[in-house]
C-alpha cells in the first residue's frame, strides 16, 4: 500500500487558517487523496478528496502538489469544533488498494 | 436518511469467548469496511466486503472473520477473544468500492475483553 506521512500534532489559534500537510511520495497515478477527521469519541468523517486538481468544499480546501507527492488540507478559519485527528489517506482504483489504510494522523489543537 | 448504524454500542466479553458485531450500511451502499481502533491508535483495516463477497483482508489472524448479507448489512465475528482485541470497531460503507468513493463511518462498537 502507498503510505502517507503526517505530523503527529499541530496547533492553531481560533479564526486563523490551518494548513495540514501530508506526504505521499509513493502515490500511483490512479490513487485518490482522501482526508477524513475524527472528533473525540466519534467515527471518522469525510472531509474532502481529490485526484490532481485543487478542490474546495464547504468544509475545507485541498491543495495537491503538481507531482502529487504531497498535499495540504486547508481549513480557512479554524474553530474549536475543528479540533480533531486529521487523516490523509490514499484510495486506489484497484481492489487491493481499497484497503484505505489509515495512519496515526495529525492531532489538531485549536485554542482561543 | 439514516447513516451507518452499528450494534451493540458496547460489548464486554471474557478471554476465549466470541464476539459478534453488526453493521448496517447507508441505503444503496454495497461496500462495507471494518476497522479496528485500539485506544489512542489509528485505524487498522480489517475487512472489505462488496456485493456479498470478501474483497480484501488486513493483517489479522483468521479468528477475525465476517460476512455480508444480501441486504448488504455485515457482521464481524471475533473468535477466541484475547485481551488485545479490546478496541473500538468501526464500520464504514461506500457507494463506490474504490477510487473516488467516500467512506461513511458509523459510531463504532467498543469491545472490552476482560
Amino acid at each position: 500500500d502507498a503510505k502517507t506521512t503526517q505530523p503527529n500534532s499541530m496547533e492553531s489559534n481560533e479564526e486563523e487558517p490551518v494548513h495540514l500537510p501530508c506526504n505521499h511520495s509513493t502515490i500511483s497515478g490512479t490513487d485518490y487523496i482522501h482526508w477524513y477527521r475524527q472528533l473525540p469519541s466519534q467515527g471518522p468523517e469525510y472531509v474532502i478528496h481529490g485526484l490532481t486538481s485543487n478542490v474546495n468544499n464547504r468544509m475545507a480546501s485541498l491543495a495537491i502538489a503538481e507531482d502529487r507527492k504531497s498535499s495540504t488540507l486547508i481549513l480557512h478559519r479554524a474553530t474549536l469544533r475543528d479540533a480533531a485527528v486529521y487523516y490523509c489517506i490514499l484510495r486506489g482504483y484497484t481492489g487491493t488498494a481499497s484497503k484505505l489504510t489509515f495512519g496515526t494522523g495529525t492531532r489538531l489543537q485549536v485554542t482561543l | 436518511e439514516a447513516g451507518v448504524t452499528q450494534s451493540p454500542t458496547h460489548l464486554i466479553k471474557t478471554r476465549g469467548q466470541q464476539a459478534t458485531l453488526r453493521c448496517s450500511p447507508i441505503s444503496g451502499h454495497t461496500s462495507v469496511y471494518w476497522y479496528q481502533q485500539a485506544l489512542g491508535l489509528g485505524l487498522q483495516f480489517l475487512l472489505w466486503y462488496d456485493e456479498g463477497e470478501e474483497r480484501n483482508r488486513g493483517n489479522f489472524p483468521p479468528r477475525f472473520s465476517g460476512r455480508q448479507f444480501p441486504n448488504y448489512s455485515s457482521e464481524l465475528n471475533v473468535n477466541a477473544l484475547e485481551l488485545e482485541d479490546s478496541a473500538l470497531y468501526l464500520c464504514a460503507s461506500s457507494l463506490v468500492g474504490q477510487g473516488s468513493g467516500e467512506l461513511f463511518f458509523g459510531e463504532g462498537s467498543r469491545l472490552t475483553v476482560l
